[in-house]
């Protein structure tokens, strides 16, 4: 099974600060990496898959980059709704493992 | 638009069963894998099972196999997730999701639904 280790576990910044954070593959997982973002209360939403390729109506804040086992979500400038819990995963394989997380929250 | 709507959870107690419903909508769920994936109260994201978009394939988490049965009916354009010999720590919110290419199994979600609830206890 692939372990998606996610850092920091939370990240406290300021609105209008930028955000990076952080997930690591115990073994290559080639492109196949998405990021989805959880606001309390709300089902996951997809954000980044292959990587770096923005889904549908994902605000060009976000980005990501990345591809073997070391991979990189931005995002360039904090609104208030961005503060939420952030989940990579990597769908290489039949085991479709998720990091556990990283916690945006306001500083 | 897609659509996904979860059904079935409740409080159970340990060693019973439960059947989980997702009725889909916007699409065909024999075009698409789907999976089940659960989160525990105040934790992270878990997956639990797939099905092959041909329904061919099914694979599941080490913490379930055995235990939980991933299914569904292209007539009722619905998927299922039978859950066996239930657990504590199988208490969480069950989410459906459907990948997000057609007629490929190796790809991101891009729909889910809004969970239901299954809690085990006694």
């Amino acid at each position: 099974e692939i372990v998606l280790t996610q850092s920091p576990g939370t990240l406290s910044l300021s609105p209008g600060e930028r955000a990076t954070l952080s997930c690591r593959a115990s073994q290559s997982v080639s492109r196949f990496l998405a990021w989805y973002q959880q606001r309390p209360g709300q089902a996951p939403r997809l954000l980044i898959y292959g990587a770096s390729s923005r889904a549908t109506g994902v605000p060009d804040t976000f980005s990501g980059s990345g591809s073997g086992t070391d991979f990189t979500l931005t995002i360039s400038r904090l609104e208030p709704e961005d503060f939420a819990v952030y989940y990579c995963q990597q769908y290489g394989n039949s085991r479709f493992s998720f990091g556990q997380g990283t916690k945006l929250e306001i500083k | 638009q897609v659509q996904l709507v979860e059904s079935g959870g409740g409080v159970v107690q340990p060693g019973r069963s439960l059947r989980l419903s997702c009725a889909a909508s916007g699409f065909t769920v024999d075009s698409y894998a789907m999976h089940w994936v659960r989160q525990s109260p105040g934790m992270g994201l878990e997956w639990v099972a797939v099905l092959s978009y041909d329904g061919s394939d099914k694979y599941y988490a080490d913490s379930v196999k055995g235990r939980f049965t991933i299914s569904r009916d292209n007539s009722k354009n619905m998927l299922f997730l039978e859950m066996n010999s239930l657990r504590p720590e199988d208490t969480a919110v069950y989410y459906c999701a459907k990948v997000g290419i057609s007629y490929s199994d190796y790809v991101y979600f891009d729909s889910w639904g809004q969970g239901t609830l299954v809690t085990v206890s006694s």
